[in-house]
C-alpha cells in the first residue's frame, strides 16, 4: 500500500519563508509532486522531483530523498497569494501512472 | 503547461438522475486520464484509471456500475454518475498526462465539476 503523511496545517508570516514536509511510504516510487490548490479550485502543478536533490523553480524549491522517503516543498518571499493547501503526490510503480495523494497542508499567510 | 478541461464546473441535479462530466486534454494526447474525487477538507481520492479503447480500472470501493467511464478518443474521457444520490456530492476533477511527453510523469488537472444532488 502507499501512506504519504505531511503536516495539516501550516502558519506563516508575508515575507517570510516556509517548509512543508511529506514523508512517504509506498510500492514503486516513479516520482513525487506538489501540487498547490486554493478552496473550490482544482490543484496546480508546482514540481516534480524523481531523483535525489533539491529543485529550484523561483521562490518554491522541493526536495527529495528517496532512501528516507521524503520530501520537502520551500516557499520564500511569502505572499498572501500563497495562501492555499499544499498537495504532496506519489506516483507508483511502473504501469501505475495514477497519484496517491497525502491529506494536504493548508498554509495560512499572515501580514 | 497542458491545458485539460472539464464541462460542466457546476452541477445541481435531483436524486436518481444521471450526470456526464466530461474531461478534455487541449493541446495533447492523453492515452490515460485519471477521476478523481475530493469531499471538504480532504485530499483528494483516486476513482479510477481511464483508459483510451479499453475499459477502465477502478479503485477499490469504487462501483464501476455507478460510475461508467468511457475513453472514446485520445482526447476526451467522460464520468458518468448513474442515478445520483446526495452522498454523491462531490468535487470531481479529472487529470491527464501527456502521452508525448516519454517518461515525464506530470498530470495536469482539469478544473474539476462541483457536483451537488438534491
Amino acid at each position: 500500500g502507499q501512506n504519504i503523511d505531511q503536516p495539516t496545517e501550516m502558519t506563516a508570516t508575508e515575507g517570510a519563508i516556509v517548509q512543508i514536509n511529506c514523508t512517504y511510504q509506498t510500492s514503486g516510487f516513479n516520482g513525487l509532486f506538489w501540487y498547490q490548490q486554493h478552496a473550490g479550485e482544482a490543484p496546480t502543478f508546482l514540481s516534480y522531483n524523481v531523483l535525489d536533490g533539491l529543485e529550484e523553480k523561483g521562490r518554491f524549491s522541493s526536495f527529495l530523498s528517496r532512501s528516507k522517503g521524503y520530501s520537502y516543498l520551500l516557499l520564500k518571499e511569502l505572499q498572501m497569494k500563497d495562501s492555499a493547501s499544499y498537495l504532496c503526490a506519489v506516483s507508483g510503480r511502473t504501469g501505475r501512472r495514477a497519484l496517491t495523494f497525502g491529506s494536504g497542508t493548508r498554509l495560512q499567510v499572515q501580514p | 503547461g497542458a491545458v485539460v478541461s472539464q464541462h460542466p464546473s457546476r452541477v445541481i441535479c435531483k436524486s436518481g438522475t444521471s450526470v456526464k462530466i466530461e474531461c478534455r486534454s487541449l493541446d495533447f494526447q492523453a492515452t490515460t486520464m485519471f477521476w478523481y474525487r475530493q469531499f471538504p477538507k480532504q485530499s483528494l481520492m483516486l476513482m479510477a484509471t481511464s483508459n483510451e479503447g479499453s475499459k477502465a480500472t477502478y479503485e477499490q470501493g469504487v462501483e464501476k456500475d455507478k460510475f461508467l467511464i468511457n475513453h472514446a478518443s485520445l482526447t476526451l474521457s467522460t464520468l458518468t454518475v448513474t442515478s445520483a444520490h446526495p452522498e454523491d456530492s462531490s468535487f470531481y476533477i479529472c487529470s491527464a498526462r501527456d502521452s508525448g511527453s516519454g517518461g515525464q510523469e506530470t498530470q495536469y488537472f482539469g478544473p474539476g465539476t462541483r457536483l451537488l444532488v438534491l
